[in-house]
Formats: structure tokens, sequence, C-alpha cells
């Protein structure tokens, strides 16, 4: 089936500008998680949701990323005044019910420039 | 806190060469383990996985064992191919659900 899916793939924004990513995960999956992933690094958590609640936030860096997920399918990760620190590879897994293996979608790459 | 240390990178060997990724943690208790890789251009895939001690995963000829009295889970392949080329990641799991990662290491195999 269809794995997890990120859009954009790319995405330059100038400082201070808004930003919206959108994932996608697998059909069904409960569990929803976000990641950063600086150039290099390993990727770092951000926030958790179980279906539409967000049960963990606490990899935020700052108030102003917020992430959400109002039907428990689709998921937002939405940056606010953006700032040259925020470019990185954003990522999106999802897991099933029950299991320990998260799926991860192919990421979207933010340019703050 | 949790925590992985991986083998800094980049790693360069020969086709058919054996490889080995060194991975230890820092964890209370007793966290399950994992190998996840990212081949170029594509996203992360887990490689392979182990839950408790003494555990060995194994996927596409490569183990990892999961040694609690030295707090390690590295990486091994007796014979390495050039599309092994990829970063690779080691990430534990404990009680919390969100996956902490090491670094990552970058391997080329040149043929």
């Amino acid at each position: 089936g269809a794995g997890v899916s990120q859009s954009p793939r790319y995405k330059v924004a100038k400082r201070g500008q808004d930003v919206a990513l959108r994932c996608d995960p697998i059909s069904g999956h409960v569990s929803l998680f976000w990641y950063q992933q600086a150039l290099g690094q390993g990727p770092e958590f951000l926030t958790y949701f179980q279906n539409e609640a967000q049960l963990d936030k606490s990899g935020l860096p700052s108030d102003r990323f917020f992430a959400e997920r109002p039907e428990g399918s689709v998921s937002t990760l939405k940056i606010q005044r953006t700032q040259q620190e925020d470019s990185a590879v954003y990522l999106c897994a999802s897991r099933d019910r029950g299991r320990e293996t998260q799926y991860f979608g192919p990421g979207t790459r933010l340019l703050v420039l | 806190g949790n925590s992985v240390t991986q083998m800094e990178g980049p790693v360069t060997l020969s086709e058919e060469a054996f490889l080995t990724i060194n991975c230890t943690y820092t964890a209370t208790g007793y966290p399950s383990l994992f190998w996840y890789v990212q081949y170029p251009g594509e996203g992360l895939q887990l490689l392979l996985k182990a839950t408790k001690a003494d555990d060995k995963g194994s996927n596409k000829g490569f183990e990892a064992t999961y040694r609690k009295e030295t707090t390690s889970f590295h990486l091994e392949k007796g014979s390495v191919q050039v599309s092994d080329s990829a970063v690779y990641f080691c990430a534990l799991r404990q009680g919390a659900q969100k996956l902490v990662f090491g670094q990552g290491t970058r391997l080329t195999i040149n043929p």
C-alpha cells in the first residue's frame, strides 16, 4: 500500500515568512510523529499524536512551531516567522496500533533565507 | 536522559569487506533498539530491531545484537556491496513513544 507522503518536498522561505508542512500517514495508522533533521545530524523528535490528540510536544523548539491533526489522519506542522536556524529536513512518521515500527516519509527540506 | 552515540563517519570500504558500525546507548531500564538506513534520495527505512537483551536483529545480511552489559547495538555485515552505500542511524525507544537517534554514519562502498 501507499507509504507516508509529505508535501511540499522542498520549500524555500524568506526569514519571517510562515510555512505549513503537510504529512499524509499510512491509512489507518493511529500514531503520527514529527522529527527535525539538521544537516549531518540524526532526526530529533518534535511532537507526537495519537489519533487527533497531541500527547507529547516536548520537542517543539519554540512557540513559533505548532502542529495539528484535527481528524486523526493528515497532520500539518506550521512554523511562524521562520528563522534561518529552522532550515532542516522535517520528517513525518506513522505507526500502526500496537506495533513497534515507525514508517517515515521522504521529508520536507526547508531552507530559510 | 536517553541518548545514542554512533561511530563517527564517513566510513569508506571496498566491496566484500567486513563492516562494523558501533553504537552505544544510555538509558534507564530496557529500551528497544533499532537501526534505520537512509539511501540517497530516499526516506528513512527500518533495517532491523531488537526489543530485549541478547536479541539479534537481522535483515539483508546485516546483524546487530542487543548487549545489555556493554549497552551496545553494533551493526555488522560480513560482505558489503556497493548498494549498501547509505547513511545508517542507530536509535532507541523506551517507554515514551518517540525515537532517539544517533548522529548517523555515512557509509560508502567502492567497487
